[in-house]
C-alpha cells in the first residue's frame, strides 16, 4: 500500500536554530514529491515539487531535497513566522492522486 | 486568478441532516480533488475528477457521500444523513495536469452536533 510517513510529529526550535524535517515514502510509480505549509484553520499552501532523486529546490529559508526513499525539508535560521504544520505528499498510483503524510508541527520560539 | 474558492467556510449541522459544499477551482485546471482532514492528521483522499469525469472514489467514502463536477467547472460534495464522525475540514484542490502541483482552497469546516 502506498504510504507517506513524516517525522518528527512535532519540533520546537529556537529562532535561528536550523533543523530538518523528514518524509519517507513508498509510493508506486512516484510522479512527484510535494511539500506544503499549513497554518491553523487554513488550507495547505504549496511550497515545492521534486520529481527526481538528487533534485533540490529552495525558497527563502527552506530547502527541499529528494532521494529514492525520502525527502528532507531543511530550515535554515528559522523565524517565528515559519511556525506551521509542514505536509509532505507523494503523487503516484494509477490515478496520480496525492498521498499525504500526517505532517510535522513546527514551533519556532523567539 | 483568485485561487481555489470553497463555500461555505464553516457549516454547523444537526446529525441526520444533509449538507452540500461547493468548490470553484482555478480556471483551466482540469483536475479537481476532494480531501478530508481531521485534527492532527494529514489530508485524506476522498475523490478526484478529470474535467467532469469522476475517476476515483476512496474506499473509505460511504454511500452517504456523493460528488459531482457538472461541465467540468465547479464541484459539489454532498453528505447525506450526517453523523458526528463526519465532522472535519473538507478541502478542495485543483491542478492543471495530472503531474503538476495541486493548489488548495481554504476548506469548509463541518461540525455535526
Amino acid at each position: 500500500e502506498d504510504q507517506v510517513t513524516q517525522s518528527p510529529e512535532a519540533l520546537r526550535l529556537q529562532e535561528g536554530e536550523s533543523s530538518s524535517l523528514n518524509c519517507s515514502y513508498t509510493v508506486s510509480g512516484l510522479r512527484g514529491l510535494f511539500w506544503y505549509r499549513q497554518d491553523p484553520g487554513k488550507g495547505p499552501e504549496f511550497l515545492f515539487t521534486l520529481y527526481s532523486a538528487g533534485e533540490e529546490k529552495e525558497k527563502e529559508r527552506l530547502k527541499a531535497t529528494l532521494t529514492k526513499k525520502e525527502s528532507f525539508l531543511h530550515i535554515t535560521a528559522p523565524k517565528p513566522e515559519d511556525s506551521a504544520t509542514y505536509l509532505c505528499a507523494g503523487r503516484g498510483g494509477a490515478t496520480n492522486k496525492l498521498i499525504f503524510g500526517t505532517g510535522t508541527l513546527l514551533a519556532v520560539q523567539p | 486568478d483568485t485561487g481555489v474558492s470553497q463555500d461555505p467556510r464553516h457549516k454547523i449541522t444537526k446529525r441526520g441532516q444533509n449538507v452540500t459544499f461547493r468548490c470553484d477551482p482555478i480556471s483551466e485546471h482540469n483536475r479537481l480533488y476532494w480531501y478530508r482532514q481531521t485534527l492532527g492528521q494529514g489530508p485524506e483522499f476522498l475523490t478526484y475528477f478529470q474535467n467532469e469525469a469522476q475517476l476515483e472514489k476512496s474506499r473509505l467514502l460511504s454511500d452517504r457521500f456523493s460528488a459531482e463536477r457538472p461541465k467540468g467547472s465547479f464541484s459539489t460534495l454532498e453528505i447525506q444523513r450526517t453523523e458526528q464522525g463526519d465532522s472535519a475540514m473538507y478541502l478542495c484542490a485543483s491542478s492543471q495536469t495530472e503531474y503538476t502541483e495541486a493548489f488548495f482552497g481554504q476548506g469548509t469546516r463541518l461540525t455535526v452536533v
